[in-house]
């Protein structure tokens, strides 16, 4: 059974600082997307990648297949960035939007 | 921009009762998908649909669910025997092609008493 993991659970900052999330996962992928779901509930998309890494903003996304690896990096974070993340991963052989999800990382970020 | 957009915001149904949640895809996509997630856990995949059929669909998309879309805009969920457990917000999302980032709905948070 593929689980995705996700650390730290929770992330206070200061405006300003440089952030990242991790996740994990336990089987082989096809994709990895990232995603941020809004206080109110609201689900944006921020990155699909499956190698390497994506910038877009101030946003930067890193994979590493070989150790099953993903980070997502925010750069001079702002309290509008306060959201929770979620890694969520397409297992091989899984198709489309058929995707794994992890349990979130709660980022709250203080002016 | 264009956006997914879901009704109602919230919908509050007695249990034994059908719902239909309700969504508007981007418009030019054909592919569409349904998520939930219960308050507190993680979002679960449903459903996957393209060409007016189930592409793919997981383990919780049982008998009680069915997917339509009933014309060129609209794609829905139905629930026929809402449950306890079927309390949770529900995703409606669309992309364009199947292996590209979906957009989502701002969700519909349905709660059975």
């Amino acid at each position: 059974k593929n689980e995705v993991e996700q650390s730290p659970q929770n992330l206070t900052a200061q405006e300003g600082e440089f952030i990242t999330i991790n996740c994990s996962y336990s089987v082989g992928i096809s994709a990895l997307h990232w995603l941020q779901q809004h206080p109110g509930g609201g689900i944006v998309s921020l990155f699909m990648l499956s190698s390497g890494k994506k910038k877009h903003g101030r946003l930067i996304a890193t994979i590493n297949i070989q150790e099953k690896h993903s980070s997502l990096h925010i750069t001079a974070s702002h309290p509008r960035d306060s959201a929770v993340y979620i890694c969520a991963v397409r297992v091989k052989g899984n198709y489309g939007q058929n995707f794994v999800f992890g349990p979130g990382t709660r980022l709250s970020v203080l002016p | 921009e264009p956006e997914v957009t879901q009704t109602p915001s919230h919908q509050v149904t007695q249990m034994g009762q059908e719902v239909i949640l309700r969504c508007v895809p981007i418009s030019n996509h054909l592919y569409f998908y349904w998520y939930r997630q219960i308050l507190g856990q993680k979002v679960e995949f449903l459903v996957s649909f393209y060409n007016n059929e189930i592409s793919e669909k997981s383990e919780i998309f049982d008998d009680q669910f069915s997917v339509e879309r009933p014309d060129g805009s609209n794609f829905t969920l139905k629930i026929r025997s809402t449950k306890l457990e079927d309390s949770a917000m529900y995703f409606c999302a669309s992309s364009g092609q199947p292996n590209t980032e979906a957009f989502f709905g701002q969700g519909t948070r349905l709660t059975v008493v």
